[in-house]
């Protein structure tokens, strides 16, 4: 399966405790986007990357959370102190962006990590 | 701030009949997006348009957008039971237009 994966799937966990997780983009891939989705909502940005850099953060993002993508290939979200309120699926995708190429850019999304902070 | 709005939020069809999904949004854009979610899965995409008067179709859904209208339509022709998902639509906006802004979806059923 050569698609955006996630892991884990699910993740319950009780609040004060930290979560990561992790994403796995397209192999050719250079760019790797996070997102949240609540219920009833469409997911949200939280935060890009292009190869290593992460280049925006949403203010959904606080201190709390923090994401890393250290060579450029997966990337990881952490979740500190987690509260009720981070219960969500947490959507990752990845695009291939070459600005003189007028390739369309397409976000590819991955399964997602739903979690439950109990 | 980009604010993306569809309409109608929930939609319960019959099958066989024609229905248009709307997509409103704010500022300009050149790049609009729909996509299909299916309960506890993650986003299916669906079509990609890229310029004013754009217009795609896949078997029973046809998209088309209206840049000037800031106006994005998703069209059932003889909607039948596997249609039944929710549609989100999205807006890019950034500098490669790399942040996407969805609307709270649609929640599509199609009963027989």
């Amino acid at each position: 399966d050569t698609g955006v994966s996630q892991d884990p799937r699910h993740k319950i966990t009780k609040r004060g405790q930290n979560v990561t997780f992790r994403c796995d983009p397209i192999s050719e891939h250079n760019r790797l986007y996070w997102y949240r989705q609540t219920l009833g909502q469409g997911p949200e940005f939280l935060t890009y990357f292009q190869n290593e850099a992460q280049l925006e953060k949403s203010r959904l993002l606080s201190d709390r959370f923090s994401a890393e993508r250290p060579k450029g290939s997966f990337s990881t979200l952490e979740i500190q102190r987690t509260e009720q309120g981070d219960s969500a699926m947490y959507l990752c995708a990845s695009s291939l962006e070459v600005p003189t190429s007028g390739r369309i850019h397409e976000q590819y999304f991955g399964p997602g990590t739903r979690l439950t902070v109990t | 701030e980009l604010k993306v709005e569809q309409n109608p939020l929930f939609l319960s069809m019959q099958e066989g009949k024609n229905y248009t999904i709307y997509c409103n949004y704010s500022t300009t854009s050149d790049r609009l997006y729909w996509y299909r979610q299916d309960p506890g899965k993650s986003l299916e995409s669906l079509f990609v348009l890229l310029s004013n008067g754009a217009v795609k179709q896949e078997g029973r859904l046809m998209a088309s957008l209206d840049t000037k209208a800031r106006l994005s339509t998703l069209h059932i022709t003889a909607a039948v039971h596997d249609l039944s998902a929710t549609y989100f639509c999205a807006v890019g906006s950034g500098g490669s237009n790399y942040k996407l802004t969805f609307g709270k979806g649609t929640l599509l059923t199609v009963n027989p």
